[in-house]
C-alpha cells in the first residue's frame, strides 16, 4: 500500500552472497512482518517485530536476519545460509491498536538467485 | 504445527458464475481474515470475522465463519473480470501466538 515501500522491486543475486531487502513505512505502525511467498503457496512468516529493538522468529527464520532500529524501518537480510532463497518477499505492517488488526503490505521484492 | 487448509487451489469460472473458496483450520481460531492478491500484486485486506457463525457481506462477496471457529468460506456471486486474483484466508489463534497462519490461496480464473 502507499505507506509501505520495498526496494528493490527485482533483485538478482549470485549464490553465496548476502543481500538486504529494504522495507520502510510511514503509517506509524508498531508491528512489522516479513513473509516469503512461493508459487502456489500461502505466505510464510520469516520474522516479525512488535516494537522497536525487538523482533521474533517466524516459521522459516533459518538463513535470514533482521533488525528494527527505527520504527519506520525493518530490513531483511537473506544470507548465504538460506538454501533456496529465490522467492517473492513481502513486508507488512499492522496497527496493534486497530480493531481489525489487518496487515498492510508493501509491493514486494522478487529475489532470484542465479 | 497449526495449519490452515484452503481449497480448491484453482477455480475456473465463466464470467457471471459463482465462486467459492473454503478454509479449514486444525485448531480453533480466534479470528479469520480474508485477503485478495491481484496477479503481480500484493495481498489486500478484505475483511475479518471474529464471532462464531458470523456472516458478513460486501456487495457480491459473502464471508462466513463456522460455528466451531475452525472453518470459513468466501462466496462471490456473479463473478466479474475485476474479481480475478488469488483469495487467501489467514487465521490467528493462541497456538500461533496470534500470528497469522495463511491458507495456500484459491486462484480465481475467468474463462475466456
Amino acid at each position: 500500500d502507499g505507506g509501505i515501500t520495498q526496494s528493490p522491486k527485482y533483485l538478482f543475486r549470485k549464490e553465496g552472497q548476502n543481500v538486504t531487502l529494504s522495507c520502510e513505512q510511514n503509517l506509524n505502525h508498531d508491528a512489522m512482518y516479513w513473509y516469503r511467498q512461493d508459487p502456489g503457496q500461502g505466505l510464510r512468516l520469516i520474522y516479525y517485530s512488535q516494537i522497536v529493538n525487538d523482533f521474533q522468529k517466524g516459521d522459516i527464520a533459518e538463513g535470514y536476519s533482521v533488525s528494527r532500529e527505527k520504527k519506520e524501518s525493518f530490513p531483511l537480510t537473506v544470507t548465504s545460509a538460506q538454501k533456496n532463497p529465490t522467492a517473492f518477499y513481502l513486508c507488512a505492517t499492522a496497527d496493534r491498536d486497530s480493531a481489525y488488526n489487518e496487515q498492510f503490505f508493501g509491493p514486494g521484492t522478487r529475489l532470484t538467485v542465479l | 504445527g497449526q495449519q490452515v487448509m484452503q481449497i480448491p487451489q484453482y477455480q475456473h469460472v465463466q464470467e457471471g458464475e459463482d465462486f467459492t473458496t473454503y478454509c479449514n483450520s486444525s485448531t480453533t481460531l480466534s479470528n479469520i481474515q480474508w485477503y485478495k492478491q491481484r496477479p503481480g500484486g500484493h495481498p489486500v485486506f478484505l475483511i475479518q470475522l471474529v464471532k462464531s457463525g458470523e456472516v458478513k457481506k460486501q456487495k457480491r462477496l459473502t464471508f462466513q465463519f463456522g460455528e466451531a471457529k475452525k472453518n470459513s468460506s468466501l462466496h462471490i456471486t456473479a463473478t466479474q473480470t475485476t474479481d480475478v486474483g488469488t483469495y487467501f484466508c489467514a487465521g490467528t489463534s493462541m497456538d500461533s501466538n496470534y500470528q497469522l497462519i495463511w491458507g495456500a490461496g484459491t486462484k480465481l480464473i475467468i474463462k475466456p
